[in-house]
């Protein structure tokens, strides 16, 4: 059974820091790897999505790579800004083309 | 376009009432998910369902119904409710077989239930 491990829990980071978030899976097996960010009392929203096949995906200041053989991947963002300030979660499918399996998150602050 | 609708949004019920949680996506989407969220054990898939007419357990399906009448609704039920079904619980859907597998999962903004 696919187990997904998110370190840190919580960060706090001063405005206009570059910071890395961290997802780890057990089986390496993935279709995809998705990224999601989660506000205070609202629902996911899709940040990154990256194939098996691809090394990394990029949308404005997010970076995410994904390494397969170590079941690793990590969420670079650049140049943080207050509003990013929100709980990140990767996710990735328990087995092919199966539902997602969520880590715990990363509550993310940034101080102005 | 709406994307994900779940109704209703917040709800408090006593020990052993039923209630129906909606879903609604304008996406024609195949897939759809009910998920549930609690401090310290993160998202948990309840149910799911991969079309019209289908369902399927996930990792915490007791005490909860589920069906998939019409492609666009998936309703959640919960038949009689206990005080550890306190959560939040969330949708998502996202296209299915026959479309593009690497597509990301759209979710609702949730339903906050509390359960005396």
């Amino acid at each position: 059974k696919q187990e997904v491990t998110q370190i840190p829990a919580a960060l706090s980071v001063p405005e206009g820091e570059n910071l890395v978030l961290n997802c780890s899976f057990t089986d390496s097996a993935i279709y995809n790897l998705q990224w999601f960010r989660q506000d205070p009392g609202k629902g996911l929203t899709s940040l990154l999505l990256i194939q098996s096949s691809q090394r990394e995906q990029t949308s404005g200041r997010l970076n995410a790579s994904l390494d397969k053989s170590s079941g690793r991947s990590t969420l670079y963002i650049a140049a943080s800004q207050p509003g990013d300030s929100a709980t990140y979660l990767c996710a990735v499918p328990d087995s092919g083309n199966t539902p997602l399996v969520f880590g715990k998150g990363t509550r993310l602050s940034v101080i102005a | 376009n709406a994307g994900v609708t779940q109704t209703p949004k917040f709800r408090v019920l006593k020990t052993g009432q039923s209630m129906t949680l909606l879903c609604a996506q304008d996406m024609n989407h195949e897939y759809m998910y009910w998920y549930r969220q609690d401090p310290g054990m993160g998202l948990r898939l309840i149910h799911y369902s991969v079309g019209e007419g289908t369902t399927a357990k996930g990792e915490v399906p007791d005490g909860y119904n589920v069906s998939r009448l019409k492609k666009q609704n998936f309703l959640l039920g919960l038949e009689s409710a206990a005080p550890s079904q306190t959560s939040v619980y969330f949708c998502a859907s996202r296209p299915g077989q026959g479309s593009n597998y690497n597509s990301p999962l759209h979710f609702g903004n949730g339903t906050r239930l509390t359960v005396t």
